[in-house]
């Protein structure tokens, strides 16, 4: 079975600075997607990246870029510029390639972003 | 074009009751999915629609809960008998329904139980 694990439930970032979130993921599947959700405080989850597992090359989009190492099933989310709406709970969440019927995200638990003023 | 929604946003019952909440998916969007999430936890998936074919059930999905999704639009979740511990954020996404296609997400149902 698949599983995704964010390993710090905390995290903190000085306004303007960089923050790096950590993920991994276990799955015996070569085709698939990940992805990093924000859940600000108001709590609608909103997608801020993804990534197919077929592209060597990193997705960026503004501010968000990701790390993603595929032997190492790793997608870390670096945050450049942080800023206070940047304050949220950040899931990596991960979904089958060859989905058919099965097209569940398997979710982590998420880490918890203060961003100090 | 509007995101998801759904209602009500808020639902707060007594143990034994039953509760129906309702999803308004992205229109022309053929996927709907429901999952649940509790405090301190990444969401869980309970059921994913194509238009209205109900595709795939999680085992949380336990016989007091059931979804529809009728005419392949909107679509509800009913949970009978409610137990304190259905307590939690009921979210609904949809997805346009290609093979790469991304979930987006409703502002959820918080369901309290008393």
């Amino acid at each position: 079975a698949q599983t995704v694990t964010q390993s710090q439930p905390e995290m903190s970032v000085q306004e303007a600075e960089t923050v790096t979130l950590s993920c991994t993921y276990d799955t015996s599947e070569s085709d698939y997607y990940l992805f990093w959700y924000k859940q600000p405080p108001s709590r609608q989850m909103i997608l801020v990246i993804r990534q197919e597992a077929y592209k060597q090359q990193n997705a960026t989009e503004n501010r968000f870029s990701v790390n993603f190492q595929k032997a190492a099933k790793s997608f870390s989310l670096k945050i450049s510029d942080s800023q206070l709406g940047d304050a949220a709970m950040y899931f990596c969440a991960y979904r089958r390639g060859d989905a058919g019927n099965n097209r569940k995200l398997i979710w982590g638990l998420g880490t918890s972003l203060a961003v100090n003023p | 074009d509007t995101g998801v929604s759904q209602n009500p946003r808020h639902k707060i019952t007594k143990r034994g009751q039953n509760v129906t909440f309702r999803c308004d998916p992205i229109s022309e969007h053929n996927r709907l999915y429901w999952y649940r999430q509790t405090l301190g936890q990444g969401p869980e998936f309970l059921t994913y629609f194509q238009n209205e074919a109900q595709l795939e059930k999680s085992r949380l999905l336990s016989d007091r809960f059931s979804a529809e999704r009728p005419k392949g639009s909107f679509s509800t979740l009913e949970i009978q008998r409610t137990e304190q511990g259905d307590s939690a954020m009921y979210l609904c996404a949809s997805s346009p329904g290609h093979s790469a296609d991304t979930q987006y997400f409703g502002p959820g149902t918080r369901l309290t139980v008393l």
